[in-house]
Formats: C-alpha cells, structure tokens, sequence
C-alpha cells in the first residue's frame, strides 16, 4: 500500500506570494497532520485535520489555512510568505484523531522563501 | 503544553557500540512515538509506545509513563543508524528537539 504523498517535493517562492502544499494520507485514513519544521529544530504543529473539521491548530498565522477533502486529501495554503516560512513541511496521517493512534509521515515539502 | 526534552543533544559512537536516548516529558500522555528522520528529511516510524516495552531488532523502546520518560536502545550500531532521532508525544504530538547520531566507521 501507498504511504502519505506529498506534492510538490520542492518549491521556491518570493515574499509576499502564496502557496499551496497537497497531501494524500495512507488508504483508510481519515486524520491529517501538518507540521512545519525549521532547519535544527522538531516539527511543529499547525493543524489537524478529521473527517473534514478541523481538530486543532498550532501558534500559527492567520496567514495559515488548510482544508480536507471528502477523499481525506488535504491542502495547506500560506498567504504573504514571508522568509521565516522556509521550511520543510511534513503531512502526517492517522486513523483517528485524539491519543492512542500511531502518525504516518509523508516526505515533505521543502519550501524556500527568497 | 507539554514540554518534551531529550538528551543527549549530540551522540558519536564507534561501529557496533550500544547507544540509550533519553526522552523525557512534562505530563502524563497516551500517544508517544520514537521517528529516526534521514537526511532527505522523511520521518520514519521506528516505535509507538505509550507505555511498555517493545523490540525491533537491534533496536527497542522503554515508556514508563508514572515516571514520565521513554528510552530508546541501539545495540550494535551501524553507520545506517546516523541521522537525528525524535520522540514526540499527544499534546498535538509535540516533539523534542532531537538527538543527533553519528556512527562512525
């Protein structure tokens, strides 16, 4: 079986653009996590994501906003980029929401900020 | 929100040493997890374990949760095993900071 896919695998951005980041969870999975990770540090979360409501939200921006589909898919969106949003973002999914379920994670984007 | 610390920050072993990392937490939690991350950045999944003891070959994982802490053993350890390693809890699985292994030849 597929793992979590993410799309695109890079992407390089001027400040002030916006982007969108895609992600496909593991088959039967209904939960999507996204994180962003800067380089030296742990990911950090931004949002979860169950049966298309959103579960939680990280010390994130406005300027962040995610979505989830009915196939369980999901986009993250970052307007008015900014430097500090070079990172690597990591989408995670899980069979449920909540403790007590194990996360996948995808490969990650690689955005760069110029 | 829960406070993950893990040590040491830095690890540098010798081909076929034993290893223990350390991964402590602020507050009880049912959800921890122990990734190895490789340079491309993808996160593996090496354990999921709330509580217990569990093995994967060379390596196994110890939570006790009462005490707030989990271990993670690598006995014999191969160049393969270079690369940082992460635990993170529920608490909107929250990470540490990593431990960075590098297994020299």
């Amino acid at each position: 079986d597929a793992g979590v896919t993410q799309s695109p695998t890079h992407l390089i951005k001027t400040r002030g653009q916006q982007v969108t980041l895609r992600c496909s969870p593991i088959s039967g999975h209904k939960s999507v996590s996204w994180y962003q990770q800067v380089l030296g540090q742990g990911p950090q979360f931004i949002f979860q994501y169950y049966e298309k409501e959103e579960r939680g939200r990280g010390n994130f921006p406005d300027r962040f906003s995610a979505r989830q589909f009915p196939n369980y898919s999901s986009e993250l969106n970052v307007n008015a980029l900014l430097l500090g949003d070079s990172a690597l973002y990591l989408c995670a999914s899980s069979g449920r929401t909540g403790g007590y379920n194990e996360q996948f994670f995808g490969p990650g984007t690689r955005l760069t900020v110029l | 929100g829960i406070q993950v610390e893990q040590s040491p920050p830095d690890l540098i072993l010798q081909e076929g040493a034993n290893s223990t990392l350390r991964c402590n937490f602020s507050d009880s939690v049912n959800n921890l997890q122990w990734f190895h991350q490789n340079p491309w950045g993808q996160l593996i999944n090496l354990f999921y374990i709330p509580s217990g003891t569990k093995q994967n070959g060379r390596l196994s994982a110890t939570t006790v949760a009462t005490e707030r802490y989990s271990l993670l053993y690598i006995s014999s350890s191969q160049t393969t095993d270079s690369g940082v390693y992460f635990c993170a809890v529920w608490g909107k699985l929250t990470f540490g900071k990593g431990i960075t292994l590098s297994v020299r030849p």
